[in-house]
C-alpha cells in the first residue's frame, strides 16, 4: 500500500502568515494528490485536486504544488477562517490513503 | 444542490452488527462512485470502502475486510455499509463521499457523518 507522510502534525501561526504543509508519498502517484480542510465537528471539504487544481469557490490564497513524490499545500496569507486541520490524500490506486493531518492553530 | 445524508449510527456491543445508509440527492447517483471514510474520536481520516457506480467492483481497507460490506441501490439513490463483528476500534464517525467515475477522482463531496460507538 502507498503511505502518505504529512508534516508537520501541527503548527502555530498568526493571521497574515504564509503557511506550508508537506506530504510525501512512499512511491510515485503522479499528480493524484488531493488536499482537504476539516473544521471541528464538520465534514472534510475538498480544496485542491490533482496536486494543484483549486476547487471552485476556494480562495486563491490556497495553492498546491508537486516535486516528484513531495507535495505542498501553501496558504499565502492565513485568514481567521483557515484555522483547521488539513489532510492530504492520494487517489492513485484502489487503496486511498490519507496523511495524518496538520492542525493549524493560532 | 448535492446532498449526502448518513443514518443508522448508534451504540452497539462488541461483536454486534449495524447497517449504515447514505441517502444521495442533487446529482446523478448512478454515475458516481461512492466511498465510506471513518474518523475515530480525535483521530485522522481512514478510508474504509469503495464501490463503483454500477456496483461491479468493491474495495475494502484491510482493517475491515471480511467484516464490512459496501453496497448500493441506484433506484433508491442510497449507499449502504453493513458492519458485522464490530470491535471497539471501529468506533468512529462514518462519512460517505462521492467521486466521479474517472481515474484518480477526488472525494468531491462528503456527508455530515453518523457516529458509531462500539461499547459494552
Amino acid at each position: 500500500d502507498i503511505q502518505m507522510t504529512q508534516s508537520p502534525s501541527s503548527l502555530s501561526a498568526s493571521v497574515g502568515d504564509r503557511v506550508t504543509i508537506t506530504c510525501r508519498a512512499s512511491q510515485s502517484i503522479n499528480n493524484y494528490l488531493n488536499w482537504y480542510q476539516q473544521k471541528p465537528g464538520k465534514a472534510p471539504k475538498l480544496l485542491i485536486s490533482a496536486a494543484s487544481s483549486l476547487q471552485s469557490g476556494v480562495p486563491s490564497r490556497f495553492s498546491g504544488s508537486r516535486s516528484g513524490t513531495d507535495f505542498t499545500l501553501t496558504i499565502s496569507s492565513l485568514q481567521p477562517e483557515d484555522f483547521a486541520t488539513y489532510y492530504c490524500q492520494h487517489s492513485y490506486s484502489f487503496s486511498w490513503t490519507f496523511g495524518q493531518g496538520t492542525k493549524v492553530e493560532i | 444542490q448535492v446532498q449526502l445524508v448518513e443514518s443508522g449510527g448508534g451504540v452497539v456491543q462488541p461483536g454486534g452488527s449495524l447497517r449504515l445508509s447514505c441517502a444521495a440527492s442533487g446529482f446523478t447517483f448512478s454515475s458516481s462512485g461512492m466511498h465510506w471514510v471513518r474518523q475515530a474520536p480525535g483521530k485522522g481520516l481512514e478510508w474504509v470502502a469503495f464501490i463503483r457506480n454500477d456496483g461491479s467492483n468493491k474495495y475494502y481497507a484491510d482493517s475491515v475486510k471480511g467484516r464490512f460490506t459496501i453496497s448500493r441501490d441506484n433506484f433508491k439513490n442510497t449507499l449502504y455499509l453493513q458492519m458485522n463483528s464490530l470491535r471497539a476500534e471501529d468506533t468512529a464517525v462514518y462519512y460517505c463521499a462521492k467521486v466521479r467515475e474517472v481515474p484518480g477522482s477526488p472525494f468531491d463531496f462528503w456527508g455530515q457523518g453518523t457516529l458509531v460507538t462500539v461499547s459494552s
